[in-house]
């Protein structure tokens, strides 16, 4: 079966530069989610999109920005990226038809590294 | 506000040793309660849920029971193997104002000795 697709797998940025992530959801997914996951921690939420609107805001910096688009697929934008901005980015995907038991469907994320 | 607790790692047993890692939540209303694992290299995968009162989730032999009463949902198993090392997320899920949101604990590393 068809899972959460991301890229690139691995990103090494330098300070001050900007980084762009994709996440392709699971088909017929219409919801996208983008966590942090720091080395040791568990997951932070960052931000969410329903139906290619924001439906919540976690803990996202103002250097971030992220949209979904109407093929679903999402992109996390990270500008004037900081040392403490590396870390895991995970994308997970859901379906609004069955929210409640509805587990969330992880991509194997996106380690930036910033240099 | 809604928070999910985890015992402290990292865990380390032998094989064929029994598994109990314990997760306790607070939270308002009835939400759903996950077990989620993460291998090394890997994003987080559903291990097993429950969604009501008193439901036992299952999966590859471990098991967690929803218990509303101690606000737990501890998960188990019986005979662990080297495979099973990675770390184990506890998380639930519920309506809020905003939508449906997920919280996690701190995630509990397991190590399995040959």
């Amino acid at each position: 079966a068809a899972g959460v697709i991301q890229s690139p797998r691995h990103l090494i940025k330098e300070k001050r530069e900007t980084a762009t992530l994709k996440c392709y959801p699971i088909p017929r997914h219409d919801t996208v989610y983008w966590y942090q996951q720091g080395p040791g921690q568990d997951p932070q939420f960052l931000i969410s999109f329903y139906e290619k609107m924001q439906s919540d805001k976690g803990s996202i910096p103002d250097r971030f920005s992220a949209q979904q688009f109407s093929d679903y697929h999402s992109e996390l934008n990270m500008s004037s990226l900081e040392l403490g901005d590396s870390a895991l980015y995970f994308c997970a995907s859901s379906s609004s038809a069955s929210s409640y038991n509805s587990p969330l469907h992880f991509g194997n994320g996106t380690r930036l590294t910033v240099t | 506000g809604d928070s999910v607790t985890q015992m402290e790692g990292p865990v380390t047993l032998s094989e064929e040793a029994f598994l109990t890692i314990n997760c306790t939540y607070t939270a308002t209303g009835y939400p759903s309660l996950f077990w989620y694992v993460q291998y090394p290299g890997e994003g987080l995968q559903l291990l097993l849920k429950a969604t009501k009162a008193d439901d036992k989730g299952s999966n590859k032999g471990f098991e967690a029971t929803y218990r509303k009463e101690t606000t737990s949902f501890h998960l188990e198993k019986g005979s662990v193997q080297v495979s099973d090392s990675a770390v184990y997320f506890c998380a639930l899920r519920r309506l809020y104002t905003g939508g449906f949101k997920t919280i996690f604990g701190a995630g509990t590393r397991l190590f399995v000795k040959a």
